[in-house]
Formats: C-alpha cells, sequence, structure tokens
C-alpha cells in the first residue's frame, strides 16, 4: 500500500543509452513531480504535472521527458544518457499545485558508467 | 534556483540533547515546509508553517518563522538516535507554484 512507488530503486547504465523511471501514487493526488538529488544532496525540480497537465519545467535538458499517461503515473524518460545524469531521482505528489505538502517516493538511483 | 540555505550544514549531539537548525531565504513566501530524510530513503514532511504564522508545534518538534528576516528554525527536543537524518526547509518562491529546498542539514545524535 505503499503511496508513491517508483521503479526500479537502482539503475546502472552505459552512457548514451536510453532509460526510463516509473513513478505511480494511489493518494488521489492531482500534482505530481521528478526532484533530482546530487551527490551533495542538493533537491531540484526538474518538472511538475497536474492533472497530466505540464505545469513546471525547469530547464531541463531535452534530452529529458516526462510523461504522464493519468494523473496518478508520472513516468521520466531519458535519453542519450551523461554521466552528469548519476544521481537519485525523486517522484513525488500533492493535492494541489499550490506548494502543500509533498509525498515522496523512495528514489531511483541511477549510476552512468 | 536554491531558496532555502540551511544551517549548520552538520550537526552532531548526544541523545536527550536539543538540536537546533536554521534556514534562511530570499524572496517573500507564502509558507515554509521542513522534511526529514533517511539516508538511502524518500524526504518525509515533517510540519508546514505558513506566512502568517509564527511558531508551530508537533511533538518534539518546535517551528519558528521571522518573516522579517527570512528565517526559519527547527527545534527537535530530547532527541533520540533515531532522529539522525538530514533535514531540508523547502519554500515556494514569491509565492510560486515552486516548492524550492535548501541544502539541508545532517543530523547525527549519538546514543
Amino acid at each position: 500500500d505503499t503511496a508513491v512507488s517508483q521503479t526500479p530503486k537502482y539503475l546502472v547504465t552505459q552512457m548514451g543509452n536510453d532509460k526510463s523511471i516509473k513513478c505511480e501514487q494511489n493518494l488521489g493526488h492531482d500534482t505530481m513531480y521528478w526532484y533530482k538529488q546530487d551527490s551533495k544532496k542538493f533537491l531540484k525540480i526538474m518538472f511538475s504535472y497536474n492533472n497530466k497537465e505540464l505545469i513546471i519545467n525547469e530547464t531541463v535538458p531535452n534530452r529529458f521527458s516526462p510523461k504522464s499517461p493519468d494523473k496518478a503515473h508520472l513516468n521520466l524518460h531519458i535519453n542519450s544518457l551523461e554521466l552528469g545524469d548519476s544521481a537519485v531521482y525523486f517522484c513525488a505528489s500533492s493535492s494541489g499545485h499550490n506548494t502543500g505538502e509533498l509525498f515522496f517516493g523512495e528514489g531511483s538511483r541511477l549510476t552512468v558508467l | 534556483s536554491q531558496q532555502g540555505e540551511e544551517d549548520p550544514q552538520a550537526l552532531s549531539i548526544q541523545e536527550g540533547e536539543n538540536a537546533t537548525m536554521n534556514c534562511s531565504y530570499k524572496t517573500s513566501i507564502n509558507n515554509l515546509q521542513w522534511y526529514r530524510q533517511n539516508s538511502g530513503r524518500g524526504l518525509v514532511h515533517l510540519i508546514l508553517i505558513r506566512s502568517n504564522e509564527r511558531e508551530k508545534h508537533s511533538g518534539r518538534l518546535r517551528v519558528t518563522l521571522d518573516t522579517s528576516k527570512k528565517s526559519s528554525s527547527l527545534l527537535i527536543t530530547a532527541s533520540r538516535a533515531a532522529d539522525t537524518a538530514s533535514y531540508f526547509c523547502a519554500t515556494d518562491e514569491g509565492g510560486s507554484e515552486k516548492l524550492v529546498f535548501g541544502k539541508g542539514t545532517k543530523l547525527t545524535v549519538n546514543p
């Protein structure tokens, strides 16, 4: 009965590959997010979707493409992976896009070799 | 852009002591939130304080907000080893829809 679940938890891949991370929330929330946490623990917002509509696109390279098939799912596809993409990617959700409480998934650690 | 800056970056205390972490931010806000992150886990929401509130309590947590100084503090009283984690403040930049996190304070509570 995990509220926000993301898969895979760990991802190790070579430079230049394409990979996807999936996220699902069962909280009935309208808004979902992707955050990137770097090696220094700095957490930066990447994207936000409200009811399948893109709300925030925070100057992320266009190699990153989010997709929200419905309001319970927000997937992240990354093309042509680079070393600098290595990080932990967190999915989160909230009941509205008014910056109330966020519910986070457990993170997906991506390592690009 | 980075909004919140936590201070100190790292804090080590003994069980039973109080832990105080500070957060400073740059723009006006509607609310400020504190989150906890255990090692290797996701962030967990602790408390939200609105811009018109000055103090809020939740169990052993006490949060203060000084909008004139653009700063907030998180006090954990009677700390326990299980409180060992990183603590982040987060604000909505100028009331935007974006929640921006600081770099966090790493708290270690020694048994």
